[in-house]
């Protein structure tokens, strides 16, 4: 299958920093990428889309102005968690999808360690 | 509203036998449902997908059967191995996929 390159793996930050995660498409061009926040043990919460170009789409109750999406290419998509806390503290997934319908491809997730 | 209903939450299973894991959909206009496959720590890993227009997809131990009228899918583990042990999701895509709860399937030896 296709690759999704996220990085950083894991990461630590002090509270009140902010953090950037990169999620590349290494063999195909992405026109949709998905962030994704998931708690131990349970289900992928869906937190936006991102075309390639434009503004993203936030899901309903997620702050815009504090996860920050840029999917400035076809091939890389970037979240940063503007002004991080310990409740931003989770594992965060992208997925890349050549066009909507088709299959997606996750990254290997992010380990958000707020501290 | 859930989307993507997804049962059971846990399931075990001997090694050698068959897991199934179900799911169900509300929207019609769903026109991919695939089956992903996560490791504690890991990204989910696409497993298998199938699309409304056949009603059993098949690959290695891994068979999904789709039932349209009933708006249900499932998958079907065959021979059962302790490196089977995951997390698994179902999911349905339209404008962007949504996934169930997920299935935590222990093989014991």
């Amino acid at each position: 299958g296709a690759v999704v390159s996220q990085h950083p793996s894991w990461v630590i930050c002090k509270s009140g920093t902010s953090v950037k995660i990169e999620c590349r498409s290494l063999d195909f061009q992405a026109t949709t990428m998905f962030w994704y926040r998931q708690f131990p043990k349970q289900s992928l919460m869906l937190m936006a889309t991102s075309n390639e170009g434009s503004k993203a789409t936030y899901e309903q109750g997620v702050e815009k102005d504090k996860f920050l999406i840029n999917h400035a290419s076809l091939t890389l998509s970037t979240l940063t968690v503007t002004s991080a806390h310990p409740e931003d503290s989770s594992f965060y997934i992208c997925s890349a999808t050549q066009s909507i319908g088709t299959e997606a491809f996750f990254g290997q997730g992010t380990r958000l360690t707020v501290v | 509203q859930q989307q993507v209903k997804q049962s059971p939450q846990s399931l075990i299973v001997q090694k050698g036998g068959i897991s199934i894991i179900n799911c169900a959909y509300e929207n019609t206009a769903f026109d991919y449902f695939p089956w992903y496959q996560q490791f504690p720590g890991k990204g989910p890993a696409l497993l298998i997908a199938i699309r409304p227009d056949v009603s059993e997809k098949k690959e290695g131990r891994f068979t999904i059967s789709f039932n349209k009228s009933a708006k249900q899918f499932s998958l079907h583990i065959m021979d059962s191995q302790p490196g089977d042990s995951a997390t698994y999701f179902c999911a349905a895509s339209g404008n962007q996929f949504y996934f169930g709860t997920g299935t935590s399937l222990t093989v014991i030896p």
